[in-house]
């Protein structure tokens, strides 16, 4: 399957709890990207990776971190979720970070109680 | 600070045209995108500007102003699949997408 995968779908969680958001591309793309979508805002960037094994902060970074052990993977972790987290998260991809076309996958709605 | 500008929400007819507008602020340029989003699904990429005028493709067209701030998508040929949120998004000096909030079309019979 070319593109990009996201898990879960959906999930409802306890404020507190630890959450681990995964992202898979199969495109060979250097760049990856985590939004999130809140209604009536604009999607806000919350960590992006160049290239595997680097990362950067995004607009919205606070209360989230992420990983790239590898090109295909890109987890985004909720240390301690709290309710001003609950979105729609999107992860993307790109070959470059430039200007090229940014991918999105399917999104993870998140809603933390 | 950094700003994209669009309205809310546009209706129009099917088979008709429509202009969705869009001006920006961005530190520095990089490029105007626009992606069009299906409610509940993600965005995907309809066009990229960074020269100014106008693109083609297909039934729609993207049009740039860098002097003035300013992109509009233009949707010819309206067909009831067309509706869904359009997202414009400019790329700043380090090569970070600023987005709008979205102009939702609906299309009409």
């Amino acid at each position: 399957i070319a593109g990009i995968t996201q898990a879960p779908t959906s999930q409802i969680l306890a404020a507190g709890r630890r959450m681990t958001l995964r992202c898979t591309q199969d495109m060979r793309h250097n760049a990856m990207y985590w939004y999130r979508q809140d209604l009536g805002l604009g999607l806000r960037l919350i960590h992006y990776s160049n290239t595997a094994g680097t990362t950067g902060k995004g607009e919205v970074p606070d209360g989230y971190s992420v990983s790239r052990a590898n090109t295909d993977d890109f987890p985004l972790t909720l240390a301690s979720a709290v309710p001003s987290q609950t979105s729609v998260y999107f992860c993307a991809s790109s070959e470059q970070r430039d200007t090229d076309t940014q991918y999105f996958g399917p999104g993870t709605r998140l809603t933390v109680l | 600070g950094q700003n994209i500008d669009q309205p809310t929400e546009m209706t129009a007819t099917e088979g008709a045209i429509v202009q969705i507008n869009c001006t920006y602020q961005t530190s520095g340029f990089n490029g105007l995108f626009w992606y069009q989003q299906h409610a509940g699904e993600a965005p995907t990429f309809l066009s990229y500007n960074v020269l100014d005028g106008l693109e083609e493709k297909g039934r729609f067209s993207s049009f740039l102003s860098r002097s003035k701030g300013y992109s509009y998508l233009l949707l010819k040929e309206l067909q009831m699949k067309d509706s869904a949120s359009y997202l414009c998004a400019g790329m700043d000096s380090n090569y970070q997408l600023i987005w709008g909030a979205g102009t939702k079309l609906i299309i009409k019979p």
